[in-house]
């Protein structure tokens, strides 16, 4: 089982530079997520997906899109990349109904912006 | 506005120290509070997921409690392999977010 995979694992970007950090997962999840860890700051939300067709803006949505492209693919885009987003981000899924529902996580994006 | 708070923020015990991390919410609708354990330059690993006020999980050294108003994660006779840093999350009610403390950093000393 592949779980939530993301990439890449590891990106250096210049200032002003975009990319798209991408998320697949592979166990039917309804909900999807995106969020960034920087030292000391815990998991802060950047956009949640409830369901396919979807997304909501969490706690630090500036500077970010998501496009929840289908059930199984929920991407993050930098449009113009900040040296405030380096961080590393990590992406999430999970499904609700269950009786131990949880949050799968991926392996993370570590992103540097020079 | 949704908002988990845990403490301390850091923790140092000795090896076989039991002692007990706090995390507080305050929330519009609590449908689950998960519990996670992270080691450096690792994802978060899931714990627990508590439900209702009562509710307890236990997992090894580990006991996590639920309230109205906050969950302890309880440590009995830690050893050094149970430093890491502790997080926890509301995941809420209706429309699926989920929010995520700041995390307590403990260290258990030999």
């Amino acid at each position: 089982n592949a779980g939530v995979t993301q990439t890449p694992k590891f990106q250096v970007l210049k200032t002003g530079q975009s990319m798209t950090l991408q998320c697949a997962q592979d166990m039917n999840h309804n909900s999807m997520y995106w969020y960034r860890q920087d030292p000391g700051m815990g998991l802060r939300l950047i956009y949640y997906s409830a369901s396919e067709g979807t997304t909501d803006k969490g706690e630090v949505p500036n500077g970010y899109n998501v496009s929840r492209l289908n059930k199984r693919e929920f991407s993050l885009r930098l449009e113009s990349a900040a040296p405030s987003q380096t961080s590393v981000y990590f992406c999430a899924s999970t499904s609700t109904g269950s009786t131990n529902e949880k949050l799968f996580f991926g392996s993370g994006t570590q992103l540097s912006v020079l | 506005e949704d908002q988990v708070t845990q403490s301390p923020e850091a923790l140092r015990l000795q090896e076989g120290e039991s002692s007990s991390l706090n995390c507080s919410y305050t929330v519009s609708g609590l449908r689950g509070l998960f519990w996670y354990r992270q080691d450096p330059g690792k994802g978060p690993e899931f714990l627990f997921t508590l439900y209702s006020a009562g509710e307890e999980k236990e997992k090894e050294r580990l006991k996590a409690t639920l309230t109205k108003k906050e969950s302890f994660l309880h440590i009995t006779a830690p050893k050094p392999e149970d430093s890491a840093t502790y997080l926890c999350a509301a995941y809420l009610r209706g429309y699926q977010k989920v929010t995520f403390g700041t995390g307590t950093k403990l260290q258990v000393i030999p």
